[in-house]
């Protein structure tokens, strides 16, 4: 069966400092991998996706980043973190013959301070 | 533009009474629609998804109902539970001519279930 693993499960961070989230799905090969920004109380906010290694596609300009080094491990990425960074992060995949359903993470609390 | 919202914010229900939340959306041509549950502090989780050549798709306890005439969707949820309180999110798929797939979510329902 396919599982997906995110951490740090939280994280606290003061403005200025880097980031890094890493994201890895077990059990499929080239799937659809998707980052999203939740932020309390609301919906589901599309930041990066990728169809493959090395591909990435922004959804909104930001300060933050993503990469796919290997084909089931995604990373958000930023160099210098804002106050507005602070969220719930999602990572999600599809299957890449897959019907459209998305699989969520658990998720990364992340704090800036 | 493209866009799936929510009738309700938030729905407040008695346990064992039956939930209904709503949802429309406005892309005629989305051809799947799911519903996600998300607990405090987690990911959301599937629930019931429904494709378009479909009007009713049940599922244990749950059941999704797509209107395409009024690009409408609901989940009703039967003899509703305190577990079953949580945020309910939509969502509709776009499948892009390249095989990419992107989900376009609403903003969400909270439900509340009194005991």
């Amino acid at each position: 069966s396919q599982t997906i693993h995110q951490w740090p499960a939280t994280l606290v961070q003061p403005v200025g400092s880097p980031l890094s989230l890493e994201c890895t799905v077990e059990g499929t090969s080239n799937p659809n991998l998707y980052w999203y920004r939740q932020a309390a109380g609301r919906g589901l906010q599309l930041l990066f996706y990728s169809v493959g290694i090395g591909q990435i596609s922004s959804e909104v300009p930001q300060n933050l980043s993503a990469s796919r080094p290997q084909d089931r491990q995604f990373i958000l990425s930023s160099k210098k973190l804002l106050l507005s960074d602070s969220g719930f992060y999602l990572c999600a995949w599809i299957p890449p013959a897959g019907s459209g359903t998305q699989y969520f993470g658990p998720g990364t609390r992340l704090l800036v301070l | 533009g493209e866009s799936v919202g929510l009738h309700l914010p938030t729905l407040s229900v008695q346990e064992g009474d039956n939930s209904i939340i709503n949802c429309a959306y406005s892309n005629s041509a989305s051809d799947y629609f799911i519903w996600y549950k998300q607990e405090s502090g987690k990911g959301p989780q599937f629930i019931i998804d429904i494709r378009s050549n479909m009007d009713k798709r049940q599922g244990q306890r749950v059941t999704v109902l797509l209107n395409k005439t009024v690009k409408h969707l609901s989940l009703q949820i039967a003899a509703t539970q305190p577990g079953d309180s949580a945020v309910y999110f939509c969502a509709e798929n776009h499948l892009w001519n390249t095989g990419f797939q992107k989900l376009v979510f609403g903003t969400g329902t909270r439900l509340l279930v009194s005991p």
